[in-house]
């Protein structure tokens, strides 16, 4: 769904479905994305990170995709469980190798996992 | 401790009023970092620490905040003369050093209500 206001982008989706969640990205210099997951009432948790030298990077039922040319990240989950369900955001930095360079989260997608 | 811990989870406060939250990191870690998450949006930096000193404070709204690290462990975020516009859940992430990753491990947050 469209962003207004306060309300998250939600995606709904049935269990053991796939899920993609997607992020636009403003910073061409960024070199390094990470997905998070948060669970109501709880801190960011890490999925998934990739560098801007790869396109695409897996992980157990996670996928990132990288789109360097159009600035777009998603996130992709297999066979979607209950549990899945939760808000991601994605964050980007300008360097990998930086010791002090701070994560810029986009907003986020809200989950919804029907059993 | 074995996550990032943080107190009070929950603050209730007057306008006007001082608070202080308190961020005890992974041990070990030397970088920590202070973000605020308002409803529905993602985390917005405020501060980062590598050991002690403030390596970058950038994300501080105002000088009503505050950040200090005096023993390159536990962390204090002060806010003087509490707004409503305060009201957010403040979030503190840790991170070893010489990794070269800028993957933060968060803690839970202190949720703020200033009335």
């Amino acid at each position: 769904g469209e962003n207004v206001g306060l309300h998250l982008p939600t995606l709904s989706v049935q269990e053991g479905d796939n899920s993609i969640i997607n992020c636009a990205y403003s910073n061409s210099a960024s070199d390094y994305f990470i997905w998070y997951k948060q669970e109501s009432g709880k801190g960011p948790q890490f999925i998934i990170d990739i560098r801007s030298n790869m396109d695409k990077r897996q992980g157990q039922r996670v996928t990132v995709l990288l789109n360097k040319t159009v600035k777009h990240l998603s996130l992709q989950i297999a066979a979607t469980q209950p549990g899945d369900s939760a808000v991601y955001f994605c964050a980007e930095t300008p360097s990998f190798y930086s010791q002090g360079g701070k994560l810029i989260f986009g907003q986020g997608t809200e989950l919804s996992v029907k059993p | 401790g074995a996550g990032v811990s943080q107190t009070p989870s929950n603050k209730v406060t007057e306008k006007g009023k001082y608070v202080e939250l308190r961020c005890d990191p992974i041990s070990g870690h030397t970088a920590l970092y202070w973000y605020r998450q308002s409803l529905g949006q993602g985390p917005e930096f405020l501060i980062y620490f590598q050991g002690t000193g403030a390596a970058d404070d950038s994300g501080l709204p105002n000088d009503r905040f505050f950040a200090v690290r005096p023993e390159g462990s536990v962390s204090t975020l002060k806010i003087q003369r509490t707004e409503r516009g305060d009201s957010a859940v403040y979030l503190c992430a840790s991170r070893p050093t010489g990794t070269g990753a800028n993957v933060l491990t968060f803690g839970a947050g202190s949720r703020l209500t200033v009335l």
